[in-house]
């Protein structure tokens, strides 16, 4: 099946910096993929719609400004959290619509990045 | 708006017994339903899903769920549930391109 790599697995970073987490789907073109954030014994909640050549769009109550998205290729997206604050510290997921959404196939995810701010 | 309710969030149960999840969904046309599973660290997986067709979709891993547009749920079954089994599940409902997923239900089995 379709793969999602999704890289680093685990960040720790000083409050205060940027950090840059990558989505990629490896044998198939994704057009859109989107970013989960995932509090511990929580859901998973979107943050983020990533499409191919255009803005993200953000769900209501989201920093558009801290959390920057890029989709600047169709096989990869990525995530930067700027000037991370402890706060920030989740587990972030990407996931990626396979082709032929949703008739032949599904959103494939990826490993998850846990980041620490410390 | 598509909402997904999963009323238990912690469930234990029996290595052997049998295993049903609960899963209620809220949108406005034909849904798209699917069950994930999420291991400790891990990124999700896919069980199953289901678009249209039989009601009772048959997945991975031995699982099985059931689609009641009556009832608007999708219930998560397995039979015989094993150690490994133990795990979190999500149970999402998609649309064009928006998945929402429910808050989760977490799988204890005990010996």
């Amino acid at each position: 099946g379709a793969v999602v790599s999704q890289h680093p697995s685990r960040v720790i970073c000083k409050s205060g910096t940027s950090v840059k987490i990558e989505c990629r789907s490896l044998d198939f073109q994704a057009t859109t993929m989107f970013w989960y954030r995932q509090f511990p014994k929580q859901s998973l909640m979107l943050m983020a719609t990533s499409n191919e050549g255009s803005k993200a769009t953000y769900e209501q109550g989201v920093e558009k400004d801290k959390f920057l998205i890029n989709h600047a290729s169709l096989t990869l997206s990525t995530l930067t959290v700027t000037s991370a604050h402890p706060e920030d510290s989740s587990f972030y997921i990407c996931s990626a619509l396979g082709q032929d959404y949703p008739l032949n196939t599904e959103a494939f995810f990826g490993q998850g990045t846990r980041l620490t701010v410390v | 708006a598509q909402s997904v309710t999963q009323p238990d969030i912690h469930i234990t149960v029996s290595e052997g017994a049998s295993l049903e999840l609960r899963c209620n969904y809220s949108y406005g046309a034909t849904p798209y339903l699917f069950w994930y599973v999420q291991s400790p660290g891990q990124g999700l997986q896919l069980l199953l899903k289901y678009f249209s067709g039989d009601t009772l979709v048959q997945g991975i891993k031995g699982f099985e769920a059931e689609f009641k547009r009556s009832q608007s749920s999708f219930n998560l079954r397995k039979p015989s549930v094993h150690w490994s089994d133990a795990a979190e599940y999500f149970c999402a409902v998609g649309g064009y391109q928006k998945v929402t997923f429910g808050i989760g239900t977490k799988l204890q089995v005990i010996p």
